[in-house]
């Protein structure tokens, strides 16, 4: 059955600080991916979207992701963090059945402190 | 460009009564879908659509309903409810069964 792991339900990191969140999948094809924001009481947010070509995928905001098939990872990053950077981020894999459903992570929160 | 819009924001119900949550989009996608949003489990897919008459049971169908009459609407429906139904609902859309999904701001239902 397809997954979607996200390791770090919580990080901290300073402002002006890198930030890297880990995304762990399972899926018996080559997937198509994403990466989605949710500031508060906000619905989610496209941040960018891996599907095939570089593995290297460069997104809005400043966030890149690499997808590496041997770790079967898809790792969001942003080298320097600013304070508008705090939100939820959840990882996206699909569509996972012929009728196009996605799979979410449960989600890892970004605090940035100052 | 008004895009995903759900109704209401916030709703309160008490246990037993019934309501639909309103979704509709403006972008003529084929697939929608409803999910649930609870702290800890990430979203989880309640039911979906690939297009107007066709709809399907995802993760968490039990308790709701879902129609598809039109290609821009697709309300959910809670027969019955229960505070295990309290969450935010999110309604999202798509152009096909490949492209991003395009949410909703949510629907922040509490079953008292």
């Amino acid at each position: 059955a397809q997954s979607v792991t996200q390791p770090d339900i919580h990080i901290t990191v300073s402002e002006g600080a890198s930030l890297e969140l880990r995304c762990n999948y399972s899926y018996g094809a080559t997937p198509y991916l994403f990466w989605y924001v949710q500031s508060p009481g906000q619905g989610l947010q496209l941040l960018l979207k891996y599907f095939s070509g570089d593995t290297l995928v460069q997104g809005i905001k400043g966030f890149e992701a690499e997808f590496k098939r041997s770790q079967s990872s898809f790792n969001l990053r942003k080298p320097s963090v600013h304070w508008s950077d705090a939100a939820e981020y959840f990882c996206a894999v699909g569509p996972t059945d012929s009728w196009g459903k996605f799979q979410f992570g449960a989600g890892t929160q970004v605090v940035v402190t100052p | 460009n008004a895009g995903v819009t759900q109704t209401p924001k916030f709703q309160v119900l008490k246990t037993g009564q019934s309501m639909t949550l309103q979704c509709a989009q403006d972008m003529n996608h084929e697939y929608m879908s409803w999910y649930r949003q609870d702290p800890g489990m990430g979203l989880r897919l309640i039911h979906y659509s690939v297009g107007a008459g066709i709809t399907d049971q995802g993760e968490v169908p039990n308790g709701y309903n879902v129609s598809r009459s039109t290609t821009e609407d697709f309300p959910l429906r809670l027969l019955s409810a229960a505070p295990s139904q309290t969450s935010v609902y999110f309604c999202a859309s798509s152009y096909d069964r490949w492209s991003p999904q395009h949410f909703g701001d949510g629907t922040r239902l509490s079953i008292l």
